[in-house]
C-alpha cells in the first residue's frame, strides 16, 4: 500500500526564519510527487509536480526537491501570507492518488 | 474561467437518505476524483476516472458509488449515508499528460449525516 508520512504536523515560524517540510514516502513506481497548499475552508491549490529524484523547483519564496525516497519543502524568508496547511501527495503507476496528512505552517509578523 | 464546481456546498441530511454530489469541469479533463478530508486524516482518495465510464477505487471507496457518463461530469453517490461519512468532500480534475498534470480543486462540499 503506497504511504505518505508528512512532518512535522505543525510549524511556527517567525518572518524571515527559513525552514524545511518534510515528506517520506513509499508507492508502487512514482508517477510523480506533488506538493500543494490549502487555506482554511479552501481546496487544496497546486504547487509543484516533481518526477524524478534529483528535481528541484523553485516559485517565490518555495522550493521542493525530490530524492528517491522523500521530498522536501523549503520556505526561504517566509512571510505571514505562507502561512497554511502544505500537502504532498505520491501518484503511483495506476494512477491512484495518496496524500499526506499535511503540516500546517504559521507564520508570525 | 477554468473551474471545478461542486454541488452543494454544504448539506445536512439523515441516514440511509440517499444524496448525489455533482462534480463539474471546464477544462475536459481526462482524469476525474473524489477525497474526503478529516481532521488528522489528510485527504483520503474515495474513487478516480481516467475517461468516460473508466472508475476505480481510491483507498476509501466503500460506502460510494461514482459514474463517468460525460467527461465533464463526475457525481459521487451516497446510496444509503451514515454519521461515518460525515466529512469534507473535494472533487479535482486533471489532464493525464506526463508534464502537464496540475489538478484542480473544486470549493468543497461539507457533508453532515445525522
Amino acid at each position: 500500500e503506497d504511504q505518505v508520512t508528512q512532518s512535522p504536523e505543525a510549524l511556527r515560524l517567525q518572518e524571515g526564519e527559513s525552514s524545511s517540510l518534510n515528506c517520506s514516502y513509499t508507492v508502487s513506481g512514482l508517477r510523480g510527487l506533488f506538493w500543494y497548499r490549502q487555506d482554511p475552508g479552501k481546496g487544496p491549490e497546486f504547487l509543484f509536480t516533481l518526477y524524478s529524484a534529483g528535481e528541484e523547483k523553485e516559485k517565490e519564496r518555495l522550493k521542493a526537491t525530490l530524492t528517491k525516497k522523500e521530498s522536501f519543502l523549503h520556505i526561504t524568508a517566509p512571510k505571514p501570507e505562507d502561512s497554511a496547511t502544505y500537502l504532498c501527495a505520491v501518484q503511483a503507476n495506476d494512477y491512484k492518488l495518496s496524500f499526506g496528512a499535511g503540516t500546517t505552517v504559521t507564520v508570525r509578523a | 474561467e477554468a473551474q471545478v464546481t461542486q454541488n452543494p456546498r454544504y448539506l445536512i441530511t439523515v441516514t440511509g437518505k440517499k444524496l448525489t454530489v455533482t462534480c463539474s469541469q471546464n477544462m475536459n479533463h481526462e482524469y476525474m476524483s473524489w477525497y474526503r478530508q478529516d481532521p488528522g486524516l489528510g485527504l483520503r482518495q474515495i474513487y478516480y476516472s481516467m475517461n468516460v465510464e473508466v472508475t476505480d477505487k481510491g483507498d476509501v471507496p466503500e460506502g460510494y458509488k461514482v459514474s463517468r457518463k460525460e467527461k465533464r461530469n463526475f457525481p459521487l453517490i451516497l446510496e444509503s449515508p451514515s454519521p461515518n461519512q460525515t466529512s469534507l468532500y473535494f472533487c479535482a480534475s486533471s489532464l493525464l499528460r506526463t508534464d502537464d498534470n496540475e489538478q484542480f480543486f473544486g470549493p468543497g462540499t461539507r457533508l453532515t449525516v445525522l
